[in-house]
Formats: structure tokens, sequence, C-alpha cells
């Protein structure tokens, strides 16, 4: 079965501090993708990064990055020099399919303070 | 730019009542879904359709229909409301086939069970 953790409930950080959340998923399939969605408090879910199975390369879109380690089951996001416009709820998502059936973790509060 | 638009954006009803929350989208896409969001839990499957007069359940589907008669919409029907059913609901698309799964969001529907 299909299953995606995200561990980190709440976390709440500094302005400026680099934060990490993790995500480890389960899949029987050699064929997935794993999302990244950021949720505002405005509400809207916001696509942030879709990664292929067969692609491991990290990836860096300006202060984000992404570590994709399949030997881990693991895909985490890092925001460097966070800023409080990052704060929103975060969620981590896998699709076995090309049909667009994710399955989510259950988001990872972030806060991030003046 | 419409994407996916959800209506309405915030219901109330009184158990036992019934409401369809409507969704639809302007992209062609073949595949359609609605999930429903709840603290602590995430976004959960409902119901998902993969093309016109076809649909299938998701994670949580009882208590809820949905149709598929044209490409563009796809309607949630609660046709007894329970408490248990106040959350709120997202409606989804993307490319079926050749796409990667990447789901795009309508804006949400704030429903309330009293």
């Amino acid at each position: 079965a299909q299953k995606v953790t995200q561990a980190q409930t709440e976390i709440s950080v500094v302005e400026k501090e680099d934060v990490t959340l993790d995500c480890v998923y389960e899949t029987r399939d050699t064929t997935y993708y794993l999302f990244w969605y950021k949720q505002p408090p405005s509400g809207e879910l916001v696509f942030l990064i879709r990664r292929n199975s067969f692609d491991e390369q990290n990836e860096i879109s300006g202060r984000y990055s992404w570590n994709f380690q399949k030997s881990t089951s693991s895909f985490n996001f890092t925001i460097t020099a966070s800023q409080v416009v990052d704060s929103a709820v975060y969620f981590c998502a896998l699709s076995e399919s090309q049909l667009g059936k994710l399955i989510f973790g259950q988001g990872t509060e972030l806060s991030v303070k003046p | 730019n419409a994407g996916v638009t959800q209506t309405p954006k915030f219901q109330v009803l009184k158990t036992g009542q019934s409401m369809t929350l409507q969704c639809a989208q302007d992209m062609n896409h073949e595949y359609m879904s609605w999930y429903r969001q709840d603290p602590g839990m995430g976004l959960r499957l409902i119901h998902y359709s993969v093309g016109a007069g076809i649909t299938d359940q998701g994670e949580v589907p009882n208590g809820y229909n949905v149709s598929r008669s044209t490409t563009e919409d796809f309607p949630l029907r609660l046709l007894s409301a329970a408490p248990s059913q106040t959350s709120v609901y997202f409606c989804a698309s993307s490319l079926a086939g050749g796409g990667t799964g990447e789901l795009f969001f309508g804006e949400g529907s704030r429903l309330t069970v009293l």
C-alpha cells in the first residue's frame, strides 16, 4: 500500500533560519511521482515541485531545495533563509500513476516568526 | 485564466439536508477528483473520474455521489449531510495518459454541517 508520512506536525523558526521539512513515502511501484504543495493561510493549494522516481537529482529553485533519496524513501524539502511569507502548511504527496490520484501526507505547518 | 472553479465557497447545512458542490475546469483535463481536508489528516480522495461517463471511488467515498456527464464538470453530491462531513472540499483536475499526475486545484469549499 502507498503511504506518505510527514512526521513533523508543526515547525516554528525565526526568520532567516534554514528549515527542512521531512517526507517519507511507501510504495511498491518502481515508477511513481512525488510532489510538494504549499497551502498558505488563504487556503489555496500551490504546486511547488514534481519529481519522477527515476530522477534522483536534487533540485534547487531560489531559496527552495529538494533532496530525493530512493534508498531511504525520502523526499525532503529545505527552505534556506526562511521568510515570514513562507509560513504555511506544506504537503508532500505521492502518485503511483499518471492519473493524478495523489496520496497526501498529513502536512507540516511551518511558522516563520520575524 | 479560470482553471478549476468551485462553488459555493462556503455553505452551512443542517443534518439530513442535501446539496451539490460544483466543480468546473476549462483546461480540457481528462482527470478530475474531489478531496476533503480535515485537520491533521491531510487531503483524502473521495471520488475521481478519468473521463466523461467514468467515475470511481477513492479513499473516503461513503456519503458522497458523483457523476461526469461532460469533460468540464464534476459535481459532488451530498444526499443526506452529516456532521462528519464538515470539512473543506477541494476539486482538482489533471491531464491523464501522457501527463505526470500534477493536480490543479480549485480554491476550496468550506462546508459546515450542523
